[in-house]
């Protein structure tokens, strides 16, 4: 099994271009969450996909949008990239009728906007 | 002020020294409260969950919830280099997969030989 995957490792990108990030849920998991996180920051949630919909979102604005595939797996794009935007994004799997301590974290992509 | 406030450190700690993690928060509705470990540049793990008040105890790891004062504290006896990351509270309002979590800031601990 393995776990749940993200990519790129990490990227750098310009302020004002858009970015896509990929993540691969646990095996059997159906739903997808993502998370920010800062430097120095505890991650704040972004928002959550199951059946290939947005259930809930976080404190963020329509520049972050996602997408689930029908195999579970789940992309986050970010348009017109601010400084502010770097940080540690994290993608969590779990089922829908799982626990909500059964939540896994990939080990995340880190973005840097200069 | 944030759902849940935690001590960012860093805290130094001699080996085998029993560290005190801790956490508060405001919103009563939160039922499960998780502590997470997060090596430098990789995903947060599953150390503990517990739910409402109460201790639980895995091997040299003790958490405790106590709802009345919102305060939630994680313990780590004779601790090791190793356990030298940084430790996330969590919390949610409900028991699901389809619970957003709500974390702290994050405490880095450091773990000297």
């Amino acid at each position: 099994d393995a776990g749940v995957t993200q990519s790129p490792t990490h990227l750098i990108k310009t302020r004002g271009q858009q970015v896509t990030l990929r993540c691969s849920p646990k095996s059997g998991h159906d739903t997808v969450s993502w998370y920010q996180q800062a430097l120095g920051q505890g991650p704040q949630f972004i928002f959550q996909y199951y059946e290939e919909e947005e259930r809930q979102r976080g404190n963020f604005p329509d520049r972050f949008s996602g997408h689930q595939f029908p195999n579970y797996s789940s992309e986050l794009n970010v348009n017109a990239l601010l400084l502010g935007d770097s940080a540690l994004y994290l993608c969590a799997s779990s089922l829908r009728q799982g626990r909500a301590y059964e939540q896994y974290f990939g080990p995340g992509t880190r973005l840097t906007v200069t | 002020q944030k759902e849940v406030e935690q001590d960012p450190g860093p805290l130094s700690v001699p080996e085998g020294a029993i560290v005190s993690l801790n956490c508060t928060y405001s919103n009563s509705a939160f039922q499960y409260f998780m502590w997470y470990r997060q090596y430098s540049r990789k995903g947060p793990e599953l150390l503990m969950y517990t739910y409402s008040s109460g201790n639980k105890e895995d091997g040299r790891f003790t958490a405790q919830v106590d709802k009345s004062s919102k305060y939630i504290s994680l313990f780590i006896r004779d601790s090791q280099p190793s356990d030298s990351a940084t430790y996330l509270c969590a919390m949610s309002e409900m028991n699901t997969g389809f619970q957003k979590l709500v974390f702290g800031t994050g405490t880095r601990l450091l773990v000297s030989p």
